[in-house]
């Protein structure tokens, strides 16, 4: 079956730190990979996308590269900010799933010091 | 603005009784999940619906139902037979069942016993 695995938290950085957080996964079909993010007391927001190997998915600073050959989706960002501080899931959709289920990971803390 | 609203944000259910849990989308998606998130930890797929007047279990159905009446709306039920039900609730919707469609969140319901 499908899994995700993500580096266990919290990650404590102080502001302009570079952060990444690893995220690796298996999958039996062609799968879609996310990024999602959570603000205390809210839902899951999207925050990038790569849906193919080798492709790179960005927003708002963040990146993170589809490495089929690793099968990795780490996220990078070079200078965080003390409003980047919340829970980072990661998680993959599978072409071979019935519908468009998400495998998520367990979540990664990031806090961040002025 | 398009999006989806739960409700209501906080919930206190007594002892053998039955509560719902709003989701209202107003995004014209086809298919809607409702996911539990237990304190520092990821979600589980509790149910999904890709059309009208069909849903699916997920990997925790067991104490919970579902309807879908209407495209807009996907009510969950929370029943007395579900013996540890405190939890963050989340409904998701998306476009359709391509792998490739990200997941859209609301801001959750969170349920506690009185």
């Amino acid at each position: 079956g499908n899994s995700v695995t993500q580096m266990e938290g919290p990650v404590t950085l102080s502001e302009e730190a570079f952060l990444t957080i690893n995220c690796t996964y298996t999958a039996t079909g062609y799968p879609s990979l996310f990024w999602y993010v959570q603000y205390p007391g809210e839902g899951l927001q999207l925050l990038l996308k790569a849906t193919k190997a080798d492709d790179k998915g960005s927003n708002k600073g963040f990146e993170a590269t589809y490495r089929k050959e690793t099968t990795s989706f780490h996220l990078e960002k070079g200078s965080v900010q003390v409003s980047d501080s919340a829970v980072y899931f990661c998680a993959l959709s599978d072409l071979n799933n019935a519908g468009n289920m998400l495998t998520f990971g367990g979540g990664t803390r990031l806090m961040v010091k002025p | 603005d398009g999006g989806i609203t739960q409700s209501p944000k906080y919930l206190f259910r007594k002892e053998g009784q039955n509560v719902t849990l709003s989701c209202e989308q107003n995004l014209n998606h086809d298919a809607m999940y409702w996911y539990r998130q237990d304190p520092g930890q990821g979600l589980r797929l509790i149910y999904y619906s890709q059309i009208v007047n069909d849903f699916q279990k997920g990997d925790i159905a067991e104490g919970y139902s579902v309807s879908r009446e209407k495209k807009e709306s996907f009510p969950l039920t929370v029943t007395s037979a579900q013996k540890n039900p405190t939890a963050f609730y989340l409904c998701a919707s998306s476009m359709g069942s391509g792998a490739t469609q990200p997941q859209h969140f609301g801001d959750g319901t969170r349920l506690s016993i009185l």
